[in-house]
């Protein structure tokens, strides 16, 4: 009954790596992001998706892509994997005009080495 | 994106309740306030939200006074379950129902038996 849920929880890979993290809601919801959290624990948005069209794209390296084959699916790809991606990756969801109020998943920690 | 400004770290012995202030001084006109608590290794999860006023659910009260340049969450009778990271946040309404939450470093609270 997991409403946000991402694959893996956790994933640890060599620089230079291509991985793929997957996020599925069973919500409904038509807007889905993607958020870094890094060591210090700050969290900021990547990606934000609606009815599956890009809405934000912040300052992320265009290593990362992310796709959305449906509107309960979010996934993150990333490319050419560098130290200091490692950090923990959270998807998350919320209604159609939404006022803030998302459904966050576990998280995937992903540590690249 | 309106900024917050959050005490680091609270300390509250088990049953008193704790009242944890936040402040916003350019907050826009369009935006919620919205509290979100994460435990570690989890997602945050929405607390509560408000425009103004008091705003109270079956986990907190959120006061807002009339100007809105600050909020206070309120924790009725705090438990060991409560420690916890609280995050105060204002959002920004991206449009197509896109919702920009932007984390600060939040409240690192720490409940005492």
């Amino acid at each position: 009954d997991t409403a946000v849920s991402q694959t893996p929880k956790y994933l640890v890979t060599q620089m230079g790596n291509d991985k793929s993290i997957k996020c599925e809601q069973n919500l409904g919801h038509d807007t889905m992001y993607w958020y870094k959290q890094d060591s210090k624990k700050f969290l900021k948005i990547m990606f934000s998706y609606n009815n599956k069209e890009l809405i934000i794209n912040e300052t992320v390296p265009n290593r990362f892509s992310p796709k959305s084959p449906d509107k309960a699916h979010l996934n993150l790809h990333i490319n050419s994997l560098e130290l200091g991606d490692s950090a923990v990756y959270f998807c998350a969801s919320s209604q159609v005009a939404g006022t803030g109020q998302s459904t966050f998943g576990s998280g995937t920690r992903l540590t690249v080495v | 994106l309106a900024k917050t400004t959050q005490p680091i770290s609270m300390d509250s012995y088990e049953g008193q309740e704790v009242n944890i202030t936040c402040s916003h001084n350019n907050i826009a006109t369009n935006d919620y306030i919205t509290w979100y608590q994460q435990f570690p290794s989890q997602g945050p999860r929405f607390i509560i939200q408000g425009y103004k006023t008091k705003v109270t659910n079956e986990v907190a009260s959120l006061f807002i006074p009339a100007d809105r340049k600050s909020s206070t969450l309120s924790l009725p009778r705090v438990s060991l379950s409560d420690t916890a990271v609280y995050y105060c946040l204002v959002g920004e309404d991206s449009g197509a129902g896109s919702y920009q939450l932007t984390f600060g470093k939040g409240t690192k609270l720490s409940v005492i038996p």
